[in-house]
């Protein structure tokens, strides 16, 4: 299986200021063949379901904010959020879709 | 609008049974393969398992925890996909979410809560 370790678990940050989110794979998720990360964030505010925000690692999905954006290869992704808003306060998920079964970093939880 | 809407979720004892459903529209169900994962209360993610399209002969995967134990099915006529949840534990209680493709989950249905205790 493979293992995906986020950090920090936490992190507060001020409005307006940069937040990173870092995740870690304990192999790489990169695909030769077509050159994709098999990275995917999420983001998930209290009491609601989890919300894509990006895929292939770097792909925005379509009404994202482009505050948010999606960086690294192999084994080492970040997930950066340019100018923090109150409603971007949630908890932070990368996943790898490289293969089965399908798992989740932790977690951080963004706080201003 | 895509929108996925789980069901069924509720009370079960230890080594009895719970069937959810995930009832989908705004698509074309059969084109896509279909996932649930769930949330135990305060914990993180887990996938549980998906179910591929007719395309790609409609095949099974399931993470180890419930494997021999749970039983994905779908009703492309009905746009329905189903989790059979055998022989349930107490650490099977969670949120069940499903949603569509076998990749990522895009988008996320608002969940159901299984409890499962004596």
């Amino acid at each position: 299986d493979i293992v995906m370790t986020q950090s920090p678990d936490s992190l507060a940050v001020s409005l307006g200021e940069r937040a990173t989110v870092n995740c870690k794979s304990s192999q790489s998720v990169l695909y030769s063949s077509n050159n994709k990360n098999y990275l995917a964030w999420y983001q998930q505010k209290p009491g609601q379901p989890p919300k894509l925000l990006i895929y292939w690692a770097s792909t925005r999905e379509s009404g994202v904010p482009d505050r948010f954006s999606g960086s690294g290869s192999g084994t080492d992704f970040t997930l950066t959020i340019s100018s923090l808003q109150v409603e971007d306060v949630a908890v932070y998920y990368c996943q790898q879709y490289y293969s089965t079964p399908l798992t989740f970093g932790g977690g951080t939880k963004v706080e201003i | 609008e895509v929108q996925l809407v789980e069901s069924g979720g509720g009370l079960g004892q230890p080594g009895r049974s719970l069937r959810l459903s995930c009832t989908a529209s705004g698509f074309t169900f059969g084109d896509y393969a279909m996932s649930w994962f769930r949330q135990a209360p305060g914990k993180g993610l887990e996938w549980v398992g998906f179910i591929r399209s007719r395309a790609y002969s409609g095949t099974t995967e399931y993470a180890a925890s419930v494997k021999g134990r749970f039983t994905i099915s779908r009703d492309d006529s009905k746009s329905i996909a189903y989790l059979q949840m055998n022989s349930l534990k107490t650490e099977d209680t969670a949120v069940y979410y499903c949603t569509r493709g076998d990749r990522f989950g895009d988008p996320w249905g608002q969940g159901t809560l299984v409890t499962v205790s004596s």
